[in-house]
């Protein structure tokens, strides 16, 4: 179950578009619908912002999209908003039935 | 609304064992799975472990697996992790969360988290 990979840290201006990668195996984001994402301001419990590659759960921004292309995933945050600043994690279910988190990776926002 | 509160974080000694608890509100607790994620100082979140709606079946991390077992009392609405042979790397922040599903798919509901530390 090795950790899905993201950058660390990636960083825009106010208005800026960017995208956020998550890459796995086929035994987790390539071969599953249930990928998901996730916010965290600090000192804060983490919040559901993508589900199932590229939902959204009600009353999220519809600045924030999710796809994904063979075993890699990504956020795309679109309009990027000082409150943008935080940590973001991808998440994917497992062929093992289990869940597996990526790194995070630091938004900045210049 | 839905609402999840852990209890049961403190300060252990290596080797020796906790449970932790999370009290669920404002859902259905018996419609959906149930997950405990964890977070180390300064550091990433670490899915841990899952149990299906029912009980019916659990799956774990590879780190905890063996030491750690995950259950529910759906009469109570209430989650369990019993953490045994505790060791300095499970010292995290614990959050409980909510499956969107009846199994494991994606966390929408998550608490504010209980802290373990263990150390001598």
């Amino acid at each position: 179950q090795s950790a899905l990979t993201q950058p660390a840290s990636v960083s825009g201006s106010p208005g800026q578009s960017l995208t956020i990668s998550c890459t796995g195996t086929s035994s987790d984001v390539g071969g599953s619908n249930y990928v998901s994402w996730y916010r965290q301001h600090p000192g804060e419990a983490p919040k559901l912002i993508i589900f199932d590659v590229s939902d959204r759960p009600s009353g999220i921004s519809n600045r924030f999209s999710g796809s994904k292309s063979g075993n890699t995933a990504s956020l795309t945050i679109s309009g990027l908003q000082p409150e943008d600043e935080a940590d973001y994690y991808c998440s994917s279910h497992t062929s093992f039935s289990t869940l597996v988190f990526g790194g995070g990776t630091k938004l900045t926002v210049l | 609304q839905a609402h999840l509160v852990e209890s049961g974080g403190g300060v252990v000694q290596p080797g020796r064992s906790l449970r932790l608890s999370c009290e669920a509100s404002g859902f259905t607790f018996s419609s959906c799975g149930m997950h405990w994620v964890r977070q180390a100082p300064g550091k990433g979140l670490e899915w841990v472990a899952v149990i299906w709606y029912d009980g019916s079946n659990e799956y774990f991390a590879d780190s905890v697996r063996g030491r750690f077992t995950i259950s529910r009392d759906n009469s109570k609405n209430t989650l369990y992790l019993q953490m045994n042979s505790l060791r300095a790397e499970d010292t995290a922040v614990y959050y409980c969360a909510r499956d969107l599903s009846l199994v494991a798919r994606s966390m929408d509901v998550w608490g504010q988290g209980t802290t373990v530390t263990v150390s001598s």
